[in-house]
């Protein structure tokens, strides 16, 4: 079976666009969370969508939205880039709302310049 | 943002040694992972504990949840090159759904 898939692989992008990031969960995963790690750090929650519905936010700007489709798979936009936004961002996958492990994708590595 | 406390930071080994490394937190989890990241790559999970005092093993690895819910151990027997990477601990409490929050890891390097 599929693991986490995530695209793009990389993007790079300038101050004050936006960005669409795309996240697909192990097949029967119905949450999906987004984690931002920036280089030498551990990943940041930055939303917990479970059966489309926010569950969860993290300590980021309003510049940072998500939502999940019907199939489970989800987005994260960033509005308003800055460069402290470059970053590894990640998508992780878990059966159910709590208590279970998540599993990670590769990431979309996203550059500001 | 709030990270556990993982240490060491850095570890420079040779093939054959055992590793340990831990976490530890102010506040109480309900449940510790240990997660392994190599370059250009996502966190891939290698243990999962749920309970207190609960000690787990996968192959070489060996973790331990800590008794006071406040800790975990994550040791590496007889390491091999492969076990080059960073490792992260990461805790979830049940009131906050799938919220993980990781450690700064532990960058190990293995010389043969």
């Amino acid at each position: 079976d599929a693991g986490v898939t995530q695209s793009p692989t990389h993007l790079i992008k300038t101050r004050g666009q936006h960005v669409t990031l795309r996240c697909s969960p192990i097949s029967g995963h119905k949450s999906v969370s987004w984690y931002q790690q920036v280089l030498g750090q551990g990943p940041q929650f930055i939303f917990q969508y479970y059966e489309k519905e926010e569950r969860g936010r993290g300590n980021f700007p309003d510049r940072f939205s998500a939502r999940q489709f019907p199939n489970y798979s989800s987005e994260l936009n960033v509005n308003a880039l800055l460069l402290g936004d470059s970053a590894l961002y990640l998508c992780a996958s878990s059966s159910k709302y709590s208590h279970q492990p998540q599993h990670f994708g590769d990431g979309t590595r996203l550059s500001i310049l | 943002g709030q990270q556990l406390n993982q240490s060491p930071q850095s570890m420079f080994i040779q093939e054959g040694e055992d590793v340990s490394m831990n976490c530890t937190s102010s506040s109480i989890f309900n449940t510790w992972l240990w997660y392994k990241q190599d370059p250009g790559e996502g966190p891939v999970l290698l243990i999962a504990l749920y309970k207190a005092g609960e000690l787990t093993s996968n192959g070489r690895l060996t973790a331990q949840f800590g008794i006071t819910r406040k800790d975990s151990f994550l040791n590496i027997s007889a390491s091999i090159p492969s076990d080059v990477g960073i490792y992260f601990c990461a805790g979830q409490r049940e009131t906050s759904g799938s919220r993980l929050t990781f450690g700064e890891g532990t960058q190990l390097t293995v010389n043969p």
